[in-house]
């Protein structure tokens, strides 16, 4: 099972300002690394799934980058608005079927 | 499209008592799978399928049971229902890539 880390635990930010979060994972048998947003209340929601080292996704405002070789990705949110207020959970898995989860980092945006 | 479904959404349970957990999903994706979410935990994995017929363990399998007989359908099984199992739990699903998740199903074990 992967030991999947992230940081910082939770983030207070204010509206527009630009933010990122960290993802580790360990190096070796990976397979994919995926982020979803989690808001309170619902359920959580995919945004990137990325396999391959110096992979970038990028959704709106939303971009993320993955380092296979140091066993790390980024996710960064432009210009923060409040409802990017979630909780964003990365995974990682040696396969396609078997995700590890992150604890995620608790993100909150005010005006 | 209706996704992933999951019943019932709130569940008390006596101790020792047995349930299923439902879990359906109308997407026609190979992989599913069960996870419970417990504060500063995360989400841990219990049993996943990666098609009808196979399961596997995952993390936290113990006191739980699964069957995948068919795509849509998996069900989880508590056993005999335990004060450790009061939890949050998601069914997901997906083709390989992104997982879409239930909207959970809160359990309390009294």
């Amino acid at each position: 099972i992967l030991n999947v880390e992230q940081s910082p635990q939770s983030l207070h930010v204010q509206e527009g300002d630009s933010t990122n979060f960290t993802c580790s994972f360990p190096s070796s048998n990976f397979y994919a690394l995926h982020w979803y947003r989690w808001e309170t209340a619902k359920s959580p929601e995919a945004l990137f799934v990325m396999t391959l080292n110096g992979d970038e996704k990028k959704k709106g405002r939303i971009s993320a980058t993955l380092n296979t070789k140091e066993g790390y990705s980024y996710l960064y949110i432009k210009g923060s608005q409040p409802e990017d207020s979630a909780t964003y959970l990365c995974a990682g898995g040696g396969t396609a079927s078997k995700l590890t989860f992150g604890t995620g980092t608790r993100l909150q945006v005010t005006l | 499209n209706a996704g992933v479904t999951q019943t019932p959404k709130f569940q008390v349970l006596k101790t020792g008592q047995s349930m299923t957990l439902q879990c359906a999903q109308d997407m026609n994706h190979e992989y599913m799978s069960w996870y419970r979410q417990d504060p500063g935990m995360g989400l841990r994995l219990i049993h996943y399928s990666v098609g009808a017929g196979i399961t596997d363990q995952g993390e936290v399998p113990n006191g739980y049971n699964v069957s995948r007989s068919t795509t849509e359908d998996f069900p989880l099984r508590l056993l005999s229902a335990a004060p450790s199992q009061t939890s949050v739990y998601f069914c997901a699903s997906s083709l390989g890539y992104g997982y879409t998740f239930g909207s959970g199903t809160r359990l309390t074990v009294v």
